[in-house]
């Protein structure tokens, strides 16, 4: 079985500044590594994702997460943040299976609040 | 860009009431998901769905749930006699299958009030 734990529930931060949204993983298996963003009164939408290759991975709107196997984490970054990106943020990951659709166990959700 | 679609946005039931809540994958999408978030908890999955039959569900999805996909492009959540702890946000979700690496795309919810 996997689970994910996002340590942080709430995390404010002022416009511009930097931001670390922390996610740490436990699984039996090998695992997929998402991140998806709900936007109020929106449904989930994907940030970015980690499949293989290169333990990086960046969305097209600035934010990054770093694969790191050893520390089973999947911390999301964003070096400089806007009033826009308040919304929660959920890490989620999915067991590697092949030749079918999986299943996404989330963490339990931090909300960015970005202030002026 | 293609999207999930689900209505109603909003429902409002009596408890012990049933209540259908509708999703319209994407159309060539072959994996469909329901997952609920009751308020301030985390999102947790229900069931998922493939080939007309469910492939795998959670501890939550007892008899009181059914799916289905009736016509070939909606599918289905049925609560037959709600509770007031079914009151959450449910969001169907799909994807294209092949691997559990490919994006599930999530549906704007389904809010339920039991009362």
């Amino acid at each position: 079985a996997q689970s994910v734990t996002q340590l942080d529930s709430q995390v404010p931060v002022f416009e511009e500044a930097p931001v670390e949204l922390r996610c740490n993983y436990s699984s039996s298996v090998s695992v997929y590594l998402f991140w998806y963003v709900q936007y109020p009164n929106q449904g989930l939408q994907l940030l970015l994702k980690y499949l293989s290759g290169s333990t990086l991975v960046e969305s097209i709107n600035g934010f990054e997460a770093e694969f790191n196997k050893s520390q089973t984490s999947f911390h999301l970054r964003k070096p400089s943040v806007h009033i826009s990106d308040t919304a929660e943020y959920f890490c989620a990951v999915s067991e590697m299976i092949y030749n079918q659709g999986g299943k996404l166990i989330f963490g339990q959700g931090t909300e960015l609040s970005v202030k002026p | 860009e293609p999207e999930v679609t689900q209505t109603p946005s909003h429902q409002v039931t009596q408890m012990g009431q049933e209540v259908i809540l509708r999703c319209v994958p994407i159309s060539n999408h072959l994996y469909f998901y329901w997952y609920r978030q009751i308020l301030g908890q985390k999102v947790e999955f229900l069931v998922s769905f493939y080939n007309n039959e469910i492939s795998e569900k959670s501890e939550i999805f007892d008899d009181q749930f059914s799916v289905e996909r009736p016509d070939g492009s909606n599918f289905t959540l049925k609560i037959r006699s709600t509770k007031l702890e079914d009151s959450a946000m449910y969001f169907c979700a799909s994807t294209r299958g092949s691997s559990s690496g490919n994006t599930i795309y999530f549906g704007e919810g389904s809010w339920l009030t039991v009362v």
